[in-house]
């Protein structure tokens, strides 16, 4: 069974600086991973999704990365901005008994205080 | 074109109530997919549904229940509430049918949810 862990669960950083947060899982024969953002109270956004054969995915001052060997990602925001604070979840999606579903890590709750 | 939508927005129930929950996927979307939210975790699978089919079902009790319309919408239905059942319930739509080779490689769009409370 995959399992997805991302760490820090949480992270306050001053406006301007640059951050990396971490999404690992169990199992490396994923076919992607996905980056999304979550505002309180409210939905996903995707961020950005990485195939299996790629090793980096950009989207304006968002850099996600993926090491399949080693089972890990990082998204990387550069100067990050109070606008950034929302929570950050990675995920990958898995075929088991139960059907074919995405699974999530924790979250990253990203804090940029101006 | 509009994106997944959910409804209602918010909701409060007392234990033992019964909730109806509400999904449009986007046009053209025939997959739809229930997570549950619980605060401070990430989305938990719940059912999978495409063409009114149920294609998945994850590890939680009876009293959830799913339906797929004709339409593509969808329902989910929770008996018998717990107020352990408190969570932001989302809907996600993708493009091909669960059952598809490359639906694994198939981005799944979310909506904004629906947070339930029960009192």
């Amino acid at each position: 069974k995959q399992e997805v862990t991302q760490i820090p669960a949480a992270l306050s950083v001053p406006e301007g600086e640059n951050l990396v947060l971490n999404c690992s899982f169990t199992d490396s024969a994923i076919y992607n991973l996905q980056w999304f953002r979550q505002d309180p109270g409210k939905g996903l956004t995707s961020l950005l999704l990485i195939q299996s054969s790629q090793r980096e995915q950009t989207s304006g001052r968002l850099n996600a990365s993926l090491d399949k060997s080693s089972g890990r990602s990082t998204l990387y925001i550069a100067a990050s901005q109070p606008g950034d604070s929302a929570t950050y979840l990675c995920a990958v999606p898995e075929f088991n008994n139960a059907g074919n579903m995405l699974t999530f890590g924790g979250g990253t709750r990203l804090m940029v205080k101006p | 074109d509009a994106g997944v939508t959910q409804s209602p927005t918010h909701l409060i129930k007392t234990r033992g109530q019964q909730v109806t929950l509400r999904c449009s996927p986007i046009s053209g979307h025939k997959s739809v997919s229930w997570y549950q939210q619980v605060l401070g975790q990430g989305p938990q699978f719940i059912f999978q549904y495409y063409e009114k089919e149920e294609r998945g079902r994850g590890n939680f009790p009876d009293r959830f229940s799913a339906r797929q319309f004709p339409n593509y919408s969808s329902e989910l239905n929770v008996n018998a509430l717990l107020l352990g059942d408190s969570a932001l319930y989302l809907c996600a739509s993708s493009a091909r049918d669960p059952h598809h080779p490359r639906f694994m490689n198939t981005e799944a769009f979310f909506g904004q949810g629906t947070r339930l409370t029960v009192v």
